[in-house]
């Protein structure tokens, strides 16, 4: 079946700008991620929502980083007066609600250059 | 809180020779542990996982890994490595209780297999 997807796959955007990257998780997902991928950086959890439960919002870097998930579904991450220091490769994933398993289907990501 | 420390970054090894990537985690709980894949230009897949049981875990395309308490550890290996095996892999942990979500990773290693 269709993995999970994100758009656009490449943003460019100037500095000042608001971007929003978008995510699409597996049918039947209820929890969802959001990670930050950054050059040498490894990967950085920003946000994590499962259900209707309030998300966990513990990793996003600053005020500026929001995200919301309409309808148990489709979410989208927004970035207000982007910075240089935003430019990454942003991540979603899902999975099915934890049990032991644990696994995380991973998108092929979005990357964002602010200029 | 856990932690996950890649000890190499880049590690390069000529195709049919074996190889290990290292991994160590630190953590207050019991874990699950996790080695990602991501090939170039493309999205994080699942290699293997250790959530209990055997120590010795094997995965996708060759590779095993074995889960170490004592030395906190679960370092990857392949006995003979292709020239497709190039890629980063990612080692992350997970918290084994009932309200643990987030998935921690490491750095990432960036293998290169030379032919």
């Amino acid at each position: 079946g269709a993995g999970v997807s994100q758009s656009p796959s490449n943003k460019v955007t100037e500095k000042g700008k608001d971007v929003e990257l978008r995510c699409d998780p597996i049918s039947g997902h209820t929890a969802l991620y959001w990670y930050r991928q950054s050059l040498g950086q490894g990967l950085e959890f920003l946000i994590y929502f499962q259900g209707n439960s309030a998300p966990d919002k513990s990793g996003l870097p600053s005020d500026r980083f929001s995200a919301e998930r309409t309808g148990g579904s489709v979410s989208t991450l927004t970035i207000q007066r982007t910075q240089q220091e935003d430019s990454a490769v942003y991540l979603c994933a899902s999975s099915t609600p934890f049990r032991t398993s644990g696994r995380m289907y991973f998108g092929p990501g979005t990357r964002l250059t602010v200029l | 809180a856990q932690s996950v420390t890649q000890l190499d970054s880049q590690v390069p090894v000529f195709e049919e020779a074996p190889v290990e990537l290292r991994c160590n985690y630190s953590s207050s709980v019991s874990v699950y542990l996790f080695w990602y894949v991501q090939y170039p230009n493309q999205g994080l897949q699942l290699l293997l996982k250790y959530l209990s049981g055997s120590t010795l875990v094997k995965g996708i395309n060759g590779f095993e890994a074995e889960f170490n308490k004592s030395q906190t550890s679960f370092h990857l290996r392949k006995p003979s490595v292709h020239i497709s095996d190039t890629a980063e892999y990612f080692c992350a942990v997970r918290g084994s209780g009932a309200g643990s979500y987030q998935l921690t990773f490491g750095k990432g290693t960036k293998l290169s297999v030379i032919p």
